[in-house]
């Protein structure tokens, strides 16, 4: 059973739309990271969000910690093809040692 | 600042063999994280190395092992290998909760 839990799985959408990928628990989160994953790369670092309820932009990246640091959701408006890749959550665990708890990731395409 | 480095980028082994994977953390990081990325999944974590101690590792066999240096550099050891052992291998070192990766090894087991 997953602990954080991503959805969906899989999205493959035309250039030019909207998006958004979901990252949920039953556990409160101390923090929650966002990683991107290109083919043959390590994940990247994109954000990191602390507060509930805080939501943090990067250009057309919109990233919301959900009121009760228990999900969390990243949006992508007018996607483009360089958005393509593997969308990971992470995040930290009230109760853990700052050992990251990883989701399964979000595979997602963007067609030219 | 050089990032988390890995070697070998590639390796080759047949079934039964032994592979050593090193990894370089960021200077500074007293941390480094091991994951296996089998094609196309998610991170499954493997072993967490921090100040040269072992401090947790993930649901794998004990032919899964490594170590960390002195200088916080670490390496992973696959013995015995099998086919499904075939993934990229990434490591990861950070300064407390974000992890700042390396390119990977890709093992081949054939």
């Amino acid at each position: 059973t997953q602990l954080l839990e991503q959805s969906p799985q899989f999205l493959s959408i035309q250039e030019g739309e909207n998006l958004t990928v979901y990252c949920n628990s039953s556990s409160v989160f101390s923090s929650l990271q966002w990683y991107r994953q290109e083919p043959g790369e390590g994940p990247v670092l994109l954000v990191t969000v602390v507060t509930g309820g805080e939501v943090k932009k990067l250009k057309r990246l919109t990233f919301q910690f959900g009121d009760a640091r228990k999900d969390s959701s990243l949006h992508i408006t007018a996607a483009q093809p360089g958005d393509t890749g593997l969308y990971l959550c992470a995040g930290v665990r009230m109760d853990s040692n700052y050992q990251l708890i990883w989701g399964a990731g979000t595979k997602l395409i963007i067609k030219p | 600042e050089a990032g988390v480095t890995q070697s070998p980028t590639h390796l080759i082994k047949t079934r039964g063999q032994q592979a050593t994977l090193r990894c370089s953390p960021i200077s500074g990081h007293t941390s480094v994280y091991w994951y296996q990325q089998a094609l196309g999944l998610g991170l499954q974590f493997l072993l967490w190395y921090d100040e040269g101690e072992e401090r947790n590792r993930g649901n794998f066999p004990p032919r899964f092992s490594g170590r960390q240096f002195p200088n916080y550099s670490s390496e992973l050891n696959v013995n015995a290998l099998e086919l499904e052992d075939s993934a990229l291998y990434l490591c990861a070192s950070s300064p407390l909760y974000e992890q700042y990766f390396g390119p990977g090894t890709r093992l081949t087991v054939t």
